[in-house]
């Protein structure tokens, strides 16, 4: 089955420092990737949509000057937290949609997530 | 508008069966189902297509009706590996449309 990668698992780190995130889509190809963020007990809450060769669309709400998205290949997007603060700790979780029109088309990949503490 | 699931959460004796239910505001074309267990990623369950019904999924089953945009998952004859949070995720139409998640359902199985 397919698979996306994505790490760290787990990252502290001090406020006002940045964190970069990766997922990277292992056996297929994804044009589109999301990035979610999860609080404790509570739905995961989409914060953009990456497009391969194109700027991220975000949520409302979600600063795009904050977290920056670039998805510069079709396996590869990064998330990166700018200048984080302790209210940017939260679980954050990319997926995958393969890029090839098959039955698959429809269905996310997620990459195992990353906690991210900032003290 | 995040969907709405109904209940909550529910506490299940081992065997027992569980109904979820997935309410959105918007017209459908399809719904996405997941689960979740503490700390790790949804991992996929299944899809129902408009005018389809599909079975995904060990004992789990589900249902969707499009002219009142809703779902619902059937699990029967829980096991303790059913525990997890339940994500359904509808989608407007097909494509490159993002995935919105519902409001989530936290689901224990106790022996």
């Amino acid at each position: 089955g397919a698979v996306v990668s994505q790490h760290p698992s787990w990252v502290i780190c001090k406020s006002g420092t940045s964190v970069k995130i990766e997922c990277r889509s292992l056996d297929f190809q994804a044009t589109t990737m999301f990035w979610y963020r999860q609080f404790p007990k509570q739905s995961l809450m989409l914060m953009a949509t990456s497009n391969e060769g194109s700027k991220a669309t975000y949520e409302q709400g979600v600063e795009k000057d904050k977290f920056l998205i670039n998805h510069a290949s079709l396996t590869l997007s990064t998330l990166t937290v700018t200048s984080a603060h302790p209210e940017d700790s939260s679980f954050y979780i990319c997926s995958a949609r393969p890029t090839l029109p098959d039955r698959h088309n429809e269905k996310l990949f997620f990459g195992s997530g990353t906690q991210l503490s900032v003290l | 508008q995040q969907p709405v699931q109904s209940p909550q959460a529910v506490i299940l004796r081992e065997g027992e069966d569980a109904v979820i239910n997935c309410s959105s505001s918007k017209a459908l074309y399809s719904v996405h189902w997941y689960r979740q267990k503490h700390g790790e990623a949804p991992v996929f369950l299944m899809i129902l297509l408009k005018g389809g019904e599909q079975k995904g999924h060990e004992k789990i089953s589900a249902s969707f009706n499009e002219k009142k945009q809703q779902s619902s998952l059937y699990l029967t004859a829980s096991q303790l590996s059913y525990s997890g949070t339940y994500f359904c995720g509808p989608r407007a139409r097909l494509g490159n449309e993002k995935l919105t998640f519902g409001t989530g359902t936290r689901l224990t199985i106790i022996p």
